[in-house]
């Protein structure tokens, strides 16, 4: 029940965009986004239910497209900071289990 | 400090022993995991708590991992009769009901030797 992620590790330049998929094989009630830097737990990015909205904040931005039961991670204009692990995490519907993904390695380079 | 707190932070122990962690969790949140990690790979799920109600435990965890959440506060995970392959890092983390956002813990580093 692993959401299945691709890339598995991507280096971009500073300034250049990059997308992040999730797949999962069950039907999804939300997806949510986290950040891990090495040694640091996970940080929340951002949460999408079903219903395929898209959301996002600053240069960040998700879609989740529900009957395709996948979700995308779009990083535009890339920082150094944006570095680390990026975790997408579904959820089967409310007040069940929390499942993270196989991950994506980010390495911003100057 | 209002974030999720595990305790304790560093855990190296002989194979065969029991360890026991101590996840705080915020103090509104209803919703409680946990998860192990190992280098290079995501969060494995272990436990969920909805309150004091343990709602879902992996198949993966054997017998020897158990953990509670008494008055539905903070929560304890034991894990008897170390083994190697336990070496991790696990991690607490506490949601509120509405959001679903996770807020997670340093985490607790479990050696076994």
């Amino acid at each position: 029940q692993q959401p299945v992620q691709s890339p598995q590790a991507v280096i971009l330049r500073e300034g250049e965009d990059a997308v992040i998929n999730c797949s999962s094989s069950k039907a999804l009630y939300s997806v949510h986004w986290y950040r891990q830097k090495h040694g640091e737990a996970p940080v929340f990015l951002m949460i999408l239910l079903k219903g395929g909205e898209q959301k996002g904040h600053e240069k960040i931005s998700a879609s989740f497209n529900e009957k395709k039961q996948q979700s995308s991670l779009y990083l535009t204009a890339s920082q150094l900071s944006y570095s680390g692990t990026y975790f997408c995490g579904t959820e089967l519907g409310t007040g069940n289990q929390f499942y993270f993904g196989t991950g994506t390695s980010l390495t911003v380079i100057p | 400090d209002t974030g999720v707190s595990q305790d304790p932070r560093h855990k190296i122990t002989k194979r065969g022993q029991n360890v026991t962690f101590r996840c705080d969790p915020i103090s509104e949140h209803n919703r409680l995991y946990w998860y192990r990690q190992t280098l290079g790979q995501g969060p494995e799920f272990l436990t969920y708590f909805q309150n004091e109600a343990q709602l879902e435990k992996s198949r993966l965890l054997s017998d020897r991992f158990s953990a509670e959440r008494p008055k539905g506060s903070f929560s304890t995970l034991e894990i008897q009769r170390t083994e190697q392959g336990d070496s991790a890092m696990y991690l607490c983390a506490s949601s509120p009901q509405i959001t679903g956002e996770l807020f997670f813990g340093e985490g607790s580093r479990l050696t076994v030797l």
